[in-house]
């Protein structure tokens, strides 16, 4: 089955700077990329996703890149600000079939003010 | 759209009780999934149903385990005989679509802990 992994656990930066998160996948039928933000004792969100197609998209201050030949997709948050300060899951699943979505096992961002 | 709704959102239990969770995904959605997070890990899939169908289980979803959803609208998950590693959050999540790939909205979850 699909294994997504996600690099760094945690991450720390400055508010106003950049902050990076990678997830590498397995299934190379894999297709649809999601990320979520959870909060504290609340569900993931959506906050962007990126299917196959593409390989970036961009909604404001997030951006998602998408590398099919390597396998990995990627997350990037410009300006960050305190409230963006949440765990982030990145997930794969694949386009076709009754596959559900495999998370990676998440990133602790910490935005300092 | 009134979202995913999760209830309850706290459930303290007695090893060996049984716990039911109720879903009630956003209206027309097809699709309704089962998921389960433990403090820091990701969400890990549990089973799906399409309309009132269930078509894949995890092999996270023991014989203790069993979702319905029988009319196709809202679904329940129960867990029978509960044990200690099943403290969790129970996330359940709708999409609309026949095929994966449709975004998928989570619930705000649903609390277990097991004493």
């Amino acid at each position: 089955g699909e294994n997504v992994e996600q690099h760094p656990s945690t991450l720390s930066v400055q508010e106003g700077d950049s902050a990076v998160i990678k997830c590498t996948y397995s299934d190379s039928a894999s297709n649809y990329f999601p990320w979520y933000k959870q909060e504290l004792g609340k569900g993931p969100q959506l906050i962007i996703d990126i299917r196959s197609n593409v390989g970036e998209k961009k909604d404001q201050r997030i951006a998602v890149t998408l590398n099919k030949t390597a396998k990995h997709f990627s997350l990037h948050i410009t300006e960050t600000q305190p409230e963006d300060s949440a765990v982030y899951f990145c997930a794969a699943s694949p386009g076709t079939g009754r596959r559900a979505l495999t998370f990676g096992s998440g990133t602790r961002l910490q935005v300092q003010p | 759209d009134t979202g995913v709704s999760q209830n309850p959102r706290h459930k303290i239990t007695k090893r060996g009780q049984n716990v039911t969770f109720r879903c009630d995904p956003i209206s027309e959605h097809n699709r309704l999934y089962w998921y389960r997070q433990t403090l820091g890990q990701g969400p890990e899939f549990l089973t799906y149903f399409q309309n009132e169908a269930q078509l894949e289980k995890s092999r996270l979803l023991s014989d203790r385990f069993s979702a319905e959803r029988p009319k196709g609208s809202f679904s329940t998950l129960e867990i029978q005989r509960t044990e200690q590693g099943d403290s969790a959050m129970y996330l359940c999540a709708s999409s609309l679509g026949l095929i994966s790939g449709n975004t998928i909205y989570f619930g705000e979850g649903s609390w277990l802990t097991v004493v």
